[in-house]
């Protein structure tokens, strides 16, 4: 098993570029999440979905959109990238509905110039 | 959940010496609360977690203590090593129970 896997792992935008960031589950989980991490600020959710076909915002959704493919990828779209997105992005995966247990992916280091 | 804050941001400790992280939530219903380290350059990892049906739960040297009443619990490690330095963070439900809200971290140096 791979766990949660994410790609890029490193990524550089210019201002108002787009970019998908991809991610893949294969533990069967229900929910996913996507989370930046920046210095001082630890782990802020962006976007989740509950379950395949739902998602639903987070603390810090403005600027981002998400796809639930389907019940293993969950991706993280930046339609016009702006330097303040420049952060390490973390998607996660949890079980059923109340497992809170999360496991992550490696990150994608992204840099918006 | 809702709101949770970590203490210290920062803490730097001897090998073998004890370090101790706090946290304090806002949502009185919340009733899980893991830790999850995070090595450098990796996503974190899930070290222990508590339910609130238990004040305290111990993993060999590393150990979380919940009280439900001040709403707070701690992260324990005893005798401390150079691979436990490393970002931990907590975390606890937030309020409709869907996703996790975390701690802003605390980074532990342990020198040899």
């Amino acid at each position: 098993n791979a766990g949660v896997t994410q790609t890029p792992k490193f990524q550089v935008l210019k201002t108002g570029q787009s970019m998908t960031l991809q991610c893949a589950q294969d533990m069967n989980h229900n929910s996913m999440y996507w989370y930046r991490q920046d210095p001082g600020m630890g782990l802020r959710l962006i976007y989740y979905s509950a379950s395949e076909g739902t998602t639903d915002k987070g603390e810090v959704p403005n600027g981002y959109n998400v796809s639930r493919l389907n019940k293993r990828e969950f991706s993280l779209r930046l339609e016009s990238a702006a330097p303040s997105q420049t952060s390490v992005y973390f998607c996660a995966s949890s079980g059923s509905r109340g497992s809170y247990e999360q496991y992550f992916g490696p990150g994608t280091r992204l840099t918006v110039t | 959940g809702e709101n949770v804050e970590q203490h210290p941001s920062t803490l730097s400790v001897q090998e073998g010496d004890s370090a101790v992280i706090k946290c304090t939530y806002s949502d009185s219903a919340s009733n899980y609360f893991p830790w999850y380290k995070q090595e450098l350059g990796k996503g974190p990892q899930l070290i222990i977690d508590i339910r609130s049906n238990v004040g305290e739960k111990k993993d060999q040297r590393i150990a979380v203590t919940l009280n439900k009443t001040a709403k707070h619990f701690s992260l324990h490690i005893t005798e401390t090593q150079p691979e436990d330095s490393a970002v931990y963070f907590c975390a606890a439900p937030n309020q409709a129970g869907t996703a996790l809200i975390f701690g802003k971290g605390t980074t532990l140096s342990v020198s040899s």
